[in-house]
């Protein structure tokens, strides 16, 4: 089955140390996109690419750094920048006018 | 600029009431209209989705929403609510062309009760 494949499930970072988020697809889509969930808040986007070898800053980029090498992946770093990592992280890919097929998520934590 | 409004942040309800959960939006032009559904510590799932043609769109899990261009709002309606349906629901627009950036509203969770 087609989908979107998110890992690891849960991630500890320490202080100080860069961690990458992987997210694949296999749904053949264009575009892919990253979004941080905090309690309260929704979806804050954090980085999108519409096709490969190229992306955008979201609303959160700062802290963050992505790569697009290949259409089915789209991985996120999150770097030592980034003061308070703790959160859920979503991604998602989208072929218009379709709407967004989303990953099951991962949630990182700081130690 | 496009935004999504989901006005209420929780919501409960009994089991086997009906429920209606609400969505308003600004934006340019009628745009696409989502609603996801997330349970906790997972992911967005589709629910339905309205592009055009008829007003009242049908989803999964016995969901259906009504697009009301001069309302400017895409509510959500259950006719009998389930347990199961404890989750918090997102309300999403989209452009009909171009960048399919989806705009998505603050969520609204939904507490079922016996």
């Amino acid at each position: 089955d087609g989908g979107i494949t998110q890992s690891p499930k849960y991630l500890f970072r320490k202080e100080g140390q860069n961690v990458t988020l992987s997210c694949e697809q296999n749904l053949n889509h264009d575009a892919m996109y990253w979004y941080r969930q905090d309690p309260g808040q929704g979806l804050r986007l954090i980085y999108y690419s519409q096709i490969v070898n190229d992306f955008q800053k979201g609303d959160i980029a700062e802290g963050y750094s992505v790569s697009r090498e290949k259409k089915e992946s789209f991985p996120l770093t999150v770097t030592s920048a980034q003061k308070n990592p703790t959160a859920f992280y979503l991604c998602a890919s989208s072929n218009p006018p379709g709407g967004y097929t989303f990953g099951s998520g991962t949630r990182l934590t700081v130690v | 600029a496009q935004s999504v409004t989901q006005p209420d942040i929780h919501i409960t309800v009994s089991e086997g009431a009906s429920l209606e959960l609400r969505c308003n939006y600004s934006y340019g032009a009628t745009p696409y209209l989502f609603w996801y559904v997330q349970s906790p510590g997972q992911g967005l799932q589709l629910l339905l989705k309205y592009f055009s043609g008829d007003t009242l769109v049908q989803g999964i899990k016995g969901f259906e929403a009504e697009f009301k261009r001069s309302q400017s709002s895409f509510n959500l309606r259950k006719p009998s609510v389930h347990w199961s349906d404890a989750a918090e629901y997102f309300c999403a627009v989209g452009p009909r062309f171009g960048n399919e950036k989806l705009t998505f509203g603050t969520g609204t969770r939904l507490t079922i009760i016996p």
